[in-house]
């Protein structure tokens, strides 16, 4: 059973739109979410970050808002550019964890120029 | 070198050989973890050191044996694979604390088993 769900496998925008990728997690324990990028025969990098004690968190072109009462957080990417496109997972973890992180099948981001 | 490296980049071995994968940080990490990613699938937990002590295995089978020597090393020792092994093994460190800092990944082993 997956705790964490990026229902959309792929998104396509054109260059200068928001992105809006979506996430669920059913785990009400999770406390700190994040968003890795990964590009093809590269290791996933971390984006941005969140802890459950906040709703929105800003990073220049990125932001996430997360929605506690929905168990649903999102990425925002505004101007979209073709660099961005990559496959984007979602991961979080519950405060008595420590370290464990569970992704989210990931969502393939495609933006045309 | 910084970051975490992987080595081989590319791996192709036969159900009957033994092969390692082997994971070196050098960002003062304390833990280090063994990811697996196949195709259209999420990236799965295998296994997870904490200051060179196993914490967690999540129900990987016997054939993928890991060793973690000190803090900054971690190797996956394979061996008798099934072609349903093949992916890419990524390796991550992070400290044992991360909250918000999440994972450092390597670029990943991507192991192809005929």
């Amino acid at each position: 059973d997956q705790q964490v769900k990026q229902n959309s496998p792929s998104l396509s925008v054109q260059e200068g739109r928001i992105s809006i990728l979506n996430c669920d997690y059913t785990n009400s324990m999770f406390d700190y979410f994040l968003w890795y990028k990964k590009y093809p025969a590269e290791g996933p990098t971390f984006l941005i970050s969140i802890s459950s004690i906040k709703d929105k968190n800003e990073d220049g072109r990125f932001t996430v808002f997360l929605n506690k009462s929905a168990k649903h957080l999102s990425l925002h990417i505004v101007p979209s550019q073709p660099g961005d496109s990559a496959v984007y997972f979602c991961a979080a973890s519950p405060n008595n964890a420590g370290n464990m992180l569970t992704f989210g099948g990931g969502t393939r981001l495609m933006v045309k120029p | 070198e910084t970051g975490v490296t992987q080595t081989p980049r590319h791996l192709v071995m036969g159900m009957t050989n033994k092969k390692s994968l082997k994971c070196e940080q050098h960002l003062g990490h304390n833990a280090m973890y063994w990811y697996k990613q196949s195709a259209k699938k999420p990236l799965e937990l295998m296994f997870v050191y904490n200051f060179k002590e196993q914490t967690e295995n999540n129900s990987v089978p016997s054939r993928f044996s890991p060793e973690c020597p000190n803090s900054s090393h971690l190797f996956l020792h394979l061996h008798t694979l099934q072609p349903e092994d093949s992916a890419l093994y990524l390796c991550a460190s992070s400290q044992v604390f991360t909250g918000l800092g999440g994972y450092t990944f390597g670029s990943g082993t991507r192991l192809t088993v005929v």
